[in-house]
């Protein structure tokens, strides 16, 4: 069974702190993706990784970088957190195959910052 | 930038009752995926069609895409308090299994 997990479900951070976010699959998969939720926003796309060390930006990159030293691994990082960063962030990953694309989406981690 | 946009954003039903969500996007796509989302959790990918598909069925669900009028529609049958969630389509456009969101519609399905 596909499998992606988040760090935390919930995150209680103050402004200015440096923020970790960490996201696993364990369906070697090549490509991941973080993502922020907002009410009346739908889905956004930070980050997007496809392949190790290697990254691209989404739709919202600004306040947010991404490090993916191991496959399985792709984590966001908030350099100085914002209030304007809480949120609900969402990673996701897929194979790297034609007719593969199907996201898989971990449970989310509901991050408010003070 | 949004590429697929859900109508309409909040629907209510009872139990037993059909439900249709309509997607429409913007520029040309590979295929269309509806997904589901529980409150507060994560997304579940519930179908995938092709841009040469025009429908496509799985279990209580049916989809279908005109490429023409671009645009998507899910109909859920038989609709339970259960499949209560919101709802997005996703549209996927190059190989870079990138995909765009739209904004969900919120399905309440009444016992």
């Amino acid at each position: 069974d596909v499998k992606v997990t988040q760090s935390s479900r919930y995150l209680v951070k103050r402004t200015g702190e440096k923020v970790f976010l960490e996201c696993v699959q364990d369906m070697d998969h090549e490509n991941m993706f973080w993502y922020r939720q907002d009410p009346g926003l739908g889905l956004r796309l930070i980050y997007f990784s496809y392949d190790v060390k290697m990254k691209e930006k989404g739709d919202i990159p600004e306040g947010y970088s991404v490090s993916r030293e191991k496959k399985e691994r792709f984590s966001l990082i908030l350099e100085s957190a914002s209030t304007n960063q809480t949120s609900m962030y969402l990673c996701a990953s897929t194979a790297a195959l034609a007719g593969k694309d199907t996201q898989y989406f971990g449970p989310g981690t509901r991050l408010t910052v003070l | 930038s949004q590429q697929g946009e859900e109508d309409p954003q909040a629907l209510s039903i009872q139990e037993g009752e059909n439900a249709t969500m309509n997607c429409s996007y913007k520029t040309s796509i590979n295929n269309l995926q509806w997904y589901r989302q529980n409150s507060g959790r994560g997304l579940v990918h519930l179908i995938l069609i092709r841009s040469n598909e025009r429908e496509k069925h799985s279990g209580r669900l049916r989809v279908t895409l005109d490429t023409s009028k671009k645009s998507s529609s899910l109909l859920i049958t038989a609709s339970r308090a259960a499949d209560t969630a919101s709802y997005f389509c996703a549209t996927g456009r190059g190989s870079n299994y990138k995909l765009t969101f739209g904004k969900g519609t919120l399905l309440t399905v009444n016992p």
